[in-house]
């Protein structure tokens, strides 16, 4: 029963390096989403798949590269780390695209 | 720009109390209410869904949702320090085939015992 499942929970990276955030759900839902949380920001989109095949940007895309990997996992990229990134990142799944979202328990992540 | 306001925060009230808060959203079309619960650290929780005009009562919390003036709000009765959290409001502005929700800022919420 584990929902929507995160790796890894924290990671601190220097500017410049690549990572890629993995996320995988068992709840086969056909919609995922990363958001990154900054303090008083809110929840910010960073892409979503609507279904497998499919990837949209949302609203602050810039930095970051995803890839549907099939329909339990769908993974976040960012090729050249920047300061800027440093913030919680969660990854959430839906039935369907207008349906409630089930979030991860989120990557911390920091970038020096 | 299609924005979920949530302004009246930090909101704190005494236990037992009743904790109204509210949001406010700029499209008309929209056909979706969610309510989620953060507490600090952790990740957001679903708590609430609303997609009529009216009242939604589950346990101590209800979900009021007007569309004419474009307000939903959450109530929480005889509140608990356990409610003390952000909580945050969503709401889906693009009933489309690739629809995906808006969520506001968040009001935090402090239950004082």
């Amino acid at each position: 029963n584990a929902g929507v499942t995160q790796t890894p929970k924290f990671q601190v990276l220097k500017t410049g390096q690549s990572m890629t955030l993995q996320c995988a759900q068992d709840m086969n839902h056909n919609s995922m989403y990363w958001y990154r949380q900054d303090p008083g920001m809110g929840l910010r989109l960073i892409y979503y798949s609507a279904s497998e095949g499919t990837t949209d940007k949302g609203e602050v895309p810039n930095g970051y590269n995803v890839s549907r990997l099939n329909k339990r996992e769908f993974s976040l990229r960012l090729e050249s780390a920047a300061p800027s990134q440093t913030s919680v990142y969660f990854c959430a799944s839906s039935v369907e695209p207008n349906q409630p979202q089930h979030f991860g328990d989120g990557t911390r992540l920091s970038i020096l | 720009q299609k924005e979920v306001e949530q302004n009246s925060g930090p909101l704190s009230v005494p236990e037992g109390a009743i904790a109204s808060l509210n949001c406010t959203y700029s499209d008309r079309v929209s056909q979706s209410f969610f309510w989620y619960r953060q507490y600090s650290g952790k990740s957001p929780e679903l708590i609430m869904s609303i997609y009529s005009n009216g009242d939604k009562e589950d346990g101590r919390f209800t979900a009021q949702l007007n569309k004419a003036s474009q307000y939903v709000s959450l109530l929480i009765r005889d509140s608990q320090p356990s409610d003390s959290a952000t909580y945050l409001c969503a709401v889906n502005m693009d009933p489309g085939a690739n629809s995906k929700l808006t969520f506001g800022k968040g009001i935090t919420l402090s239950v004082r015992p």
